[in-house]
This record gives C-alpha cells, sequence and structure tokens, in this order.
C-alpha cells in the first residue's frame, strides 16, 4: 500500500529537549516536504527536499533541522523545541512533476512546554 | 508572493444541501490546482486537481470543481450534502515559480452539515 508514514503521531516534551519525528514514503517520490498547520493559518511549508542530499528552506524553517540521506526518509529534526513549535506537523511527498498531488502522513501532533 | 484565499473559514449546510466551497488564488501563471479533505484527526487526503486538461473536474465522494482563469477561481462544489462531508478541505496551488513543486495552501474551510 502506498503511504506516508510518520511517528510519533503523537509527543508532548519539555523546552529545550531535541526531538526527531520520522517520515517515511514507499512511493520512490523525489520530492519530500514537512509543514506545519496552525488554526486560521492553514499548512506552511517548513522545509523541503528535491532529492538525496538536496533540501531547502521553506517560508518557516525557523528552529528546524531536516536531512536526506535516503531517498524515502525524510526525518525532522528540533534541536531545542520553544513553545511556539506546539502545532501539528505533516510529512508530505510527490513525484517532481508539477501536475502530481501530493500524498500526506497521518500528521504528528506535537506539545512543548 | 503566490497566494491561496478560502472566503469563509467555516461553513455550515443542511443535510441534502448544495455546497458551496470558495477558493482564489493569485497568479500570472495559471498553476497547478488542489483540494484537499482532512476528516478529525488524520492527514490530508486528495478530492479533486486540476491539471489544464478540462476546467470541470470531477473528484471523489460526488464534488468537483471548476477552474475559471477570468476569475482566478477553483470553487468546490457538491450537490447534496452528506453528514459524512463534514471535515476541513484546503485549497492549494503548485505555482510555476515554485517549479510547480511546492504546495501553497488557503487557510481552510471546516463544513459542518447538519440534519
Amino acid at each position: 500500500e502506498a503511504q506516508v508514514t510518520q511517528n510519533p503521531r503523537y509527543l508532548i516534551t519539555v523546552t529545550g529537549k531535541k526531538l526527531t519525528v520520522t517520515c517515511s514514503q514507499n512511493m520512490n517520490h523525489e520530492y519530500m516536504s514537512w509543514y506545519r498547520q496552525d488554526p486560521g493559518l492553514g499548512l506552511r511549508q517548513i522545509y523541503y527536499s528535491m532529492n538525496v542530499e538536496v533540501t531547502d528552506k521553506g517560508d518557516v524553517p525557523e528552529g528546524y533541522k531536516v536531512s536526506r540521506k535516503e531517498k524515502r526518509n525524510f526525518p525532522l529534526i528540533l534541536e531545542s523545541p520553544s513553545p511556539n513549535q506546539t502545532s501539528l506537523y505533516f510529512c508530505a511527498s510527490s513525484f517532481r512533476q508539477g501536475g502530481t498531488e501530493a500524498f500526506f502522513g497521518q500528521g504528528t501532533r506535537l506539545t512543548v512546554v | 508572493a503566490q497566494s491561496v484565499t478560502q472566503l469563509g473559514s467555516h461553513v455550515s449546510v443542511s443535510e441534502g444541501a448544495l455546497v458551496l466551497l470558495r477558493c482564489n488564488y493569485s497568479s500570472s501563471v495559471p498553476p497547478y490546482l488542489f483540494w484537499y479533505v482532512q476528516y478529525p484527526n488524520q492527514g490530508l487526503q486528495l478530492l479533486l486537481k486540476y491539471t489544464s486538461a478540462a476546467t470541470l473536474v470531477k473528484g471523489i465522494n460526488g464534488f468537483e470543481a471548476e477552474f475559471k482563469k477570468s476569475e482566478t477561481s477553483f470553487h468546490l462544489t457538491k450537490p447534496s450534502a452528506h453528514m459524512s462531508d463534514a471535515a476541513e478541505y484546503f485549497c492549494a496551488v503548485k505555482p510555476y515559480s515554485g517549479g510547480y513543486n511546492k504546495l501553497i495552501f488557503g487557510a481552510g474551510t471546516r463544513l459542518a452539515v447538519h440534519p
């Protein structure tokens, strides 16, 4: 089954404690990205990757890191989480051709206290 | 900068009534356009997409949308609402300036369906 898998689904952490949210896709997609969803703001792109070892900032990259060492995996790293990073996070993947749709993971609800 | 505007953060309809969710985009070059639906505690699921073929696009669950270049709109409709349609709906564009890869989302419209 074609899917994007995120883990964990729910996470509560304390300010400053490093965490990683994993994302894996099994569709051989080149393009992967991370979004955060906040009420009234829709989804905003954090980082994206066009292919292995190619990553770039999206619209709200501050406080986040990513890596793309393998085509299927695109982890999101928060080195020192802060309460303003409390949000719902989604990983998405797609082929690079523009007309193709993105497939989304189930989401990770992060709370930083 | 490219943007997507969804008019109405909340829309409420009766079961069986017409559903109309509005979306306008800003783009000098016709983009690719998408509608996604998000059910509670779930990820986003594609409803339909416009990729410069037919301007009237049919999607899943009886939804359709019409691309109107002159109005820069891509409104989502369904003739008869079901209770199961209650969800949040997002309009999104892939603009040419993003290499047609980046998705830009509207703020979302939460649809409530009442008996």
